[in-house]
């Protein structure tokens, strides 16, 4: 298994800002995900993010938008840039470990 | 591409309930299929994984089960508490690492 902490766990921001999330896990990882939950629905992949190596983003999805860091195989960042209130989101990082899939506690991000 | 589809939406139990959750996919070639809980606001807590050669998989009063041949998965939770009020996911993992999650059920369990 793996465990996963992320923070913030929650923001308010204001419009024009941006806002980084941070995930460490507790074991070393390849590959780490960060998905974004829109209020009532369900997830969506941002991007893919190696280690040493610029993340792949999904459709829809810019790096100039979500800039992500991955300095080692433990820690991310996920960077919401230049908010807009559209960007109200729940932001979860997760790792897989043997095909399963683990969470962060999710950082529930409101733009105002 | 593959679709995930859970039915209902929302189910509201009185305590003491077994009950029953559905996820359908379209697409039989799957590697695994997850289920997870989401409480509000909160990250996801996964519960079991079944791997594509398995039929099912049982933890405490949860039991997942899988056909891949119809295309479906049930998540049985027995004797219902309150404390399991909260989303409920899956997500099905193809062959190509791609992952596709349902919009989920929200259960309420009445006291």
């Amino acid at each position: 298994s793996a465990v996963i902490s992320q923070k913030p766990s929650r923001d308010i921001c204001q419009r024009g800002t941006s806002l980084t999330i941070q995930c460490q896990v507790d074991s070393q990882v390849t590959m780490m995900f960060w998905y974004r939950q829109q209020p009532g629905q369900s997830l969506t992949l941002i991007a893919t993010a190696n280690q040493g190596s610029e993340a792949t983003y999904e459709s829809g999805f810019v790096i100039d938008k979500f800039p992500i860091s991955r300095p080692n195989l433990t820690f991310s960042t996920l960077t919401v840039s230049n908010m807009s209130p559209e960007d109200s989101s729940i932001y979860l990082c997760s790792v897989e470990v043997g095909g399963e899939a683990f969470f962060g506690q999710g950082t529930r991000l409101t733009v105002v | 591409k593959q679709e995930v589809t859970q039915i209902p939406a929302a189910l509201s139990v009185p305590e003491g309930e077994n009950l029953v959750l559905n996820c359908s996919f379209t697409d039989s070639a799957i590697y695994n299929l997850q289920w997870f809980r989401q409480d509000p606001g909160k990250g996801l807590t996964s519960l079991l994984l079944i791997q594509s050669s398995q039929r099912e998989q049982t933890s405490g009063r949860l039991n997942a089960s899988l056909d891949k041949s119809s295309g479906r998965s049930t998540l049985y939770i027995a004797a219902s508490q309150p404390g399991d009020s909260a989303t409920y996911l899956c997500a099905v993992k193809d062959n190509n690492n791609d992952m596709r999650f349902g919009a989920g059920t929200r259960l309420t369990v009445k006291p």
